[in-house]
């Protein structure tokens, strides 16, 4: 089991908003990234920190951290933002990286 | 712009050794740690190891008694090897940049850019 711990699957309608959430001690003490994955393709990292988006990724996406919880919020999804959402942070050791488990996201 | 190339053998049979490389192209070789992540089929990312160019490592603690990874500075490489592999071992293997930042209270890691990924296959 991870020490990342995200939802299995989620859905939003198109357009609306839904949030994402990747929880562990570990994020209590270190920051979060995130990486959006869809079918074949390598990941691609669309936040890190509290909430830095990289250049190319639209500003639909934001970040947040609080206590033990990173969340990915993505406001007014569309069609194309439907993938596998992946966590990253350190372990509670600060040695090692570690995923969260991974949140399919559909988009109705 | 960064930009990852790796390569490796696709077919291993049980007990055999897994032996990939990433070649980095543009940027800086220099201040950056070189990643191995791999996703086992129909499966999560599951983080294997990291090198910087001074060759200090740092693996997974699952994984770290068959796993070494190196660095050729000369080349702009860095490499894994995974011992003993099994079916288990089945997976797509991507090699990717490691950017850190660090003040006195935490830390933050990105993994930007990947390389394309090597689909290792562990069959009798």
């Amino acid at each position: 089991s991870s020490e990342l711990t995200q939802d299995t699957a989620v859905s939003v309608a198109l357009g609306q908003t839904i949030r994402i959430t990747c929880q562990g001690e570990s994020l209590r003490k270190y920051y979060a990234s995130w990486y959006q994955q869809k079918p074949g393709q390598a990941p691609v990292v669309v936040m890190y920190g509290e909430s830095t988006r990289p250049s190319g990724i639209p500003d639909r996406f934001s970040g947040a951290s609080s206590g033990n919880t990173a969340s990915l919020t993505i406001s007014g999804a569309q069609a194309e933002d439907e993938a596998d959402y992946y966590c990253n942070s350190r372990d509670i050791s600060g040695n090692h990286k570690v995923f969260g488990g991974g949140t399919k996201l559909t988009v109705l | 712009q960064a930009q990852l190339q790796q390569w490796g053998a696709g077919l291993l049979k049980p007990s055999e050794t897994l032996s990939l490389t990433c070649a980095v192209y543009g940027g800086s070789f220099s201040g950056y740690y070189w990643t191995w992540v791999r996703q086992s089929p129909g499966k999560g990312l599951e983080w294997i190891g990291e090198i910087n160019r001074d060759g200090s490592a740092s693996y997974n603690p699952s994984l770290r008694s068959r796993v070494t990874i190196s660095v050729d500075t000369s080349k702009n490489q860095f490499s894994l090897n995974l011992s003993s592999v099994t079916a288990a071992d089945t997976a797509i293997y991507y090699c990717a940049r490691e950017h850190t930042r660090c003040d006195s209270n935490s830390c933050l890691n990105w993994f930007d850019p990947w390389g394309q990924g090597t689909l290792v296959t562990v069959s009798s």
